[in-house]
């Protein structure tokens, strides 16, 4: 049962560099989310995707983009990372929207140097 | 962004105590709450999806109410145990988007 993945586990970047976080489920589910997660402020979202095929900003987006390359599949990219993206990432999914559990990869921590 | 608010921010209860605390959330447009456990060094994982007004959930020894008129839900964690030591988040769906309060962060002392 592997339910979300997420890679990497750990990452570390020069500020400047690109990056790109991969995640999978394999539950079937619609809905994927991003969020980090800093001290202090609980789990803020980046990006999410209702279904395939759609992706839409949340509340954090400035930075990143997405790609919700297939129905498994919602990866987040970093163009050229900065200090304040350090920070802890999950991505989630659920299987329609907000009215069923969302399930959490296991989080990359990313140091922006 | 909707205002998802818990309170208190930590609390720290002896085993064996009893404890509850709060998620606040606009009650207007309703769909659903829910509760996670996230444990250090772990992933947040559901307790809850709580989708009626009166709801009542129970998952061993921790519970939780919900009020959608007035826009807060309850958790409830009856005779702490250590391993109830964990930050518990309350996230409120709009649409398709699922946005998180900052958590209550619970210690339990032995």
């Amino acid at each position: 049962n592997a339910g979300v993945t997420q890679t990497p586990k750990f990452q570390v970047l020069k500020t400047g560099q690109s990056m790109t976080l991969q995640c999978a489920q394999d539950m079937n589910h619609n809905s994927m989310y991003w969020y980090r997660q800093d001290p202090g402020m609980g789990l803020r979202l980046i990006y999410y995707s209702a279904s395939e095929g759609t992706t839409d900003k949340g509340e954090v987006p400035n930075g990143y983009n997405v790609s919700r390359l297939n129905k498994r599949e919602f990866s987040l990219r970093l163009e050229s990372a900065a200090p304040s993206q350090t920070s802890v990432y999950f991505c989630a999914s659920s299987e329609w929207g907000g009215g069923t559990e969302a399930f959490f990869g296991q989080g990359t921590r990313l140091t922006v140097v | 962004i909707l205002n998802v608010e818990q309170s208190p921010q930590s609390l720290h209860v002896q085993e064996g105590d009893s404890t509850n605390f709060t998620c606040s959330f606009p009650s207007s447009n309703f769909y659903a709450l829910h509760w996670y456990r996230w444990e250090t060094a772990k992933s947040p994982e559901a307790l809850f999806v709580m989708t009626l007004n009166g709801d009542e959930k129970k998952k061993g020894r921790i519970s939780a109410t919900l009020n959608t008129k007035e826009g807060y839900s309850y958790l409830y964690i009856k005779g702490s145990q250590p391993e109830d030591s964990a930050t518990y988040l309350c996230a409120f769906p709009n649409d398709y988007k699922l946005s998180f309060g900052a958590g209550t962060t619970v210690t339990v002392r032995a």
